[in-house]
């Protein structure tokens, strides 16, 4: 069956870092991959989108990449924030449908 | 637009009860979801709906739960009869398909069965 791996481990990072997050998923192909943030009680907000044929996204200072030969996509806060502490999710599609299939989750926290 | 719209937020029912989930999409999206949210298990996909139809409940755990899309603007997930192990936020999302965005969250209903 389809499976997606975050980061289990929260990640601690210092403010002005660059944060980066990893996202692996097996046994599927997607035609694309979203990245999610979402705060505590809150629902998850879209943050990026990126096609299997694109290599590389960005968006202020947020960049993912998507490697379909390695089946992972990294995604990367620049100059990184204390605001920026939250969850973030990775989100692979299933195939060239509209069905995302979430992963448990990156827990990012960033220390001023 | 006030966003997906999820009602209520908060729900505590006794085990054996019916409980009805409700949610009002962004108007003009044509695509419909309902997710479980739990420590465990993380985000589970119960089931989407295309133009009203239903597409996918591949996800739907057991017969106890049922979804519903009358029209474009409203939605219902019902569990009856509950069980503790219901209990999850759950999470209706919407979107326009062939758009580069994502899906828009609603803010959850937190389900607890006691």
């Amino acid at each position: 069956s389809q499976k997606i791996e975050q980061n289990s481990e929260a990640l601690n990072i210092q403010e002005g870092k660059t944060a980066t997050l990893t996202c692996n998923y097996t046994n599927y192909s997607p035609a694309y991959l979203q990245w999610y943030r979402q705060d505590p009680g809150r629902g998850p907000v879209f943050l990026l989108l990126i096609r299997e044929n694109e290599k590389e996204k960005r968006k202020e200072r947020l960049k993912v990449t998507f490697d379909t030969t390695l089946k992972q996509s990294l995604f990367h806060i620049t100059a990184s924030q204390p605001a920026d502490s939250a969850t973030y999710l990775c989100a692979p599609s299933l195939g060239a449908t509209n069905k995302l299939i979430f992963g448990t989750g990156t827990l990012l926290a960033v220390q001023p | 637009d006030a966003g997906v719209i999820q009602s209520p937020r908060h729900e505590v029912t006794e085990m054996g009860q019916e409980v009805t989930l409700r949610c009002k999409p962004i108007s003009g999206h044509d695509y419909l979801f309902w997710y479980r949210q739990t420590m465990m298990r993380g985000l589970e996909l119960l089931i989407y709906f295309n133009n009203n139809v239903p597409i996918d409940d591949s996800g739907m755990p057991e017969d106890r739960f049922s979804a519903k899309m009358p029209n474009a603007s409203f939605s219902t997930l019902k569990i009856q009869p509950s069980e503790p192990r219901d209990s999850a936020v759950y999470f209706c999302a919407s979107t326009l398909w062939g758009r580069n965005y994502g899906y828009t969250f609603g803010s959850g209903t937190r389900l607890t069965v006691v």
